[in-house]
């Protein structure tokens, strides 16, 4: 079946700026993840969803970035008034079940949106 | 000490030969262990997950996880120039499932 499908691929924008990126996660997968990863970095964790509910946003760097999921499906990431440390290429990973569920907790990728903040 | 450290490498081995990539974790309650391959330029792709001390094996992939030292390594059997990559250890937070926490990455390059 389909994977993980995000969009835009690339996204450039100038500092300040408004941008939303979208995910759309594997049908049926009730977990869904964003992530982000700087050039040469490892992943960071922003926020997990398990249906529409955040139960961690933790990982938010600032309250500049939000995300909502709506219908158990689709996700979007905003990030408000850009800054060029936000630049970054933006993961969306989803499970079929909830973290812990030992099997169905797998994390599958999508394939990112590069973020460039001039 | 970092949640979860890899060496960053570059791990240089010979096409055909084994290449043993290693990760230590902090957590002694972490119970799930995932290893990811990603490209340069592209997203992780899930290899291998192990929950159970001892081995696992996949094809050309063994997992190793000794809970009691705190590594779970990856090893690669014949390894090929396709399997040059960055590998990601990741592990769940604290007993926290919510939040996969992902090593720096391993740099792996097999040279023909």
């Amino acid at each position: 079946g389909a994977g993980v499908s995000q969009s835009p691929s690339n996204k450039v924008t100038e500092k300040g700026k408004d941008v939303e990126l979208r995910c759309d996660p594997i049908s049926g997968h009730t977990a869904l993840y964003w992530y982000r990863q700087s050039l040469g970095q490892g992943l960071e964790f922003l926020i997990y969803f398990q249906g529409n509910s955040a139960p961690d946003k933790s990982g938010l760097p600032s309250d500049r970035f939000s995300a909502e999921r709506t219908g158990g499906s689709v996700s979007t990431l905003t990030i408000q008034r850009t800054q060029q440390e936000d630049s970054a290429v933006y993961l969306c990973a989803s499970s079929l079940g909830p973290p812990g569920d030992w099997g169905t907790d797998t994390q599958y990728f999508g394939p990112g949106t590069r973020l460039t903040v001039l | 000490q970092k949640e979860v450290e890899q060496n960053s490498g570059p791990l240089s081995v010979p096409e055909g030969a084994i290449a043993s990539l290693n990760c230590t974790y902090s957590d002694r309650g972490s119970q799930s262990f995932f290893w990811y391959r990603q490209y340069s330029g592209k997203s992780p792709e899930l290899i291998m997950f192990i929950y159970s001390n001892g081995d696992k094996e996949d094809g050309r992939f063994t997992a190793q996880l000794n809970k009691a030292s705190q590594y779970v390594s990856l090893l690669i059997r014949d390894s090929q120039p396709s399997d040059s990559a960055t590998y990601l250890c990741a592990v769940p937070f604290e007993g926290g499932y919510n939040k996969l926490i992902f090593g720096a990455g391993t740099r792996l390059a097999v040279h023909p």
